[in-house]
């Protein structure tokens, strides 16, 4: 089984919808990643957390830890075309911050 | 600035032959990390250097792979002999001393 579960799977959403992808994990996290993937190119990065609570904004796109920094999600308001592609979330678990574990992605159409 | 390069971005190959993927950093980042990705396992970290010299390949499949860092600015990964299995999507990515991870565009392997 995945060590950082990743939901949904995919999912594909009307332009303009608010949408919330989940990345879970049965152990701390001491520092989670979100990136975003296009088909056919390598990884974007989009925001990094490390504090339980902390929570980060870019354009219309929001990442939070929670408090046992065990879950992350990542919210996307008013979803446009340009947002579609796959996010995945990357997390260092043992805190040397150099292996980092992976989710499987979670795969974003959205339809204008 | 440039950011990761990889080459080649497309692979064809016939099993049995040597396949040798190439990567180049950013430049001043002292860590590089190869990276394997497929739809059923994801991303999986095979091996990565710090300041050249290999930290930690346990992530390497079998004997068949090798990686090198010969110098702060290239680095390779070698298949040999290249079987069915190895297809997948290979990415490099370099950090300066184990922060964010920015990855390369990939090089896309088949192997017939």
């Amino acid at each position: 089984s995945q060590e950082l579960e990743q939901s949904p799977q995919s999912l594909i959403v009307q332009e303009g919808k608010n949408l919330t992808i989940n990345c879970t994990s049965s152990k701390t996290l001491y520092g989670l990643y979100w990136y975003k993937q296009k088909y056919g190119e390598g990884l974007i990065f989009l925001m990094m957390l490390q504090k339980g609570g902390e929570e980060k904004s870019h354009e219309k796109i929001t990442a939070k830890l929670d408090e046992k920094k065990q879950q992350s999600s990542l919210h996307i308001t008013a979803s446009q075309p340009s947002h579609a592609g796959i996010y995945l979330c990357g997390a260092d678990i043992d805190g040397n911050n150099r292996k980092l574990i992976w989710g499987l992605g979670t795969s974003l159409g959205v339809n204008p | 600035d440039a950011g990761v390069i990889q080459s080649p971005r497309h692979e064809v190959t016939e099993m049995g032959q040597e396949v040798t993927l190439r990567c180049k950093p950013i430049s001043g980042h002292d860590y590089l990390f190869w990276y394997r990705q497929t739809m059923m396992r994801g991303l999986e970290l095979l091996i990565y250097f710090n300041n050249n010299v290999p930290i930690d390949d346990s992530g390497m499949p079998e004997d068949r792979f090798s990686a090198k860092m010969p110098n702060a600015s290239f680095s390779t990964l070698k298949i040999q002999p290249s079987e069915p299995r190895d297809s997948a999507v290979y990415f490099c990515a370099s950090t300066l001393r184990g922060g964010t991870q920015y990855f390369g565009p990939g090089t896309r392997l088949l192997v017939l």
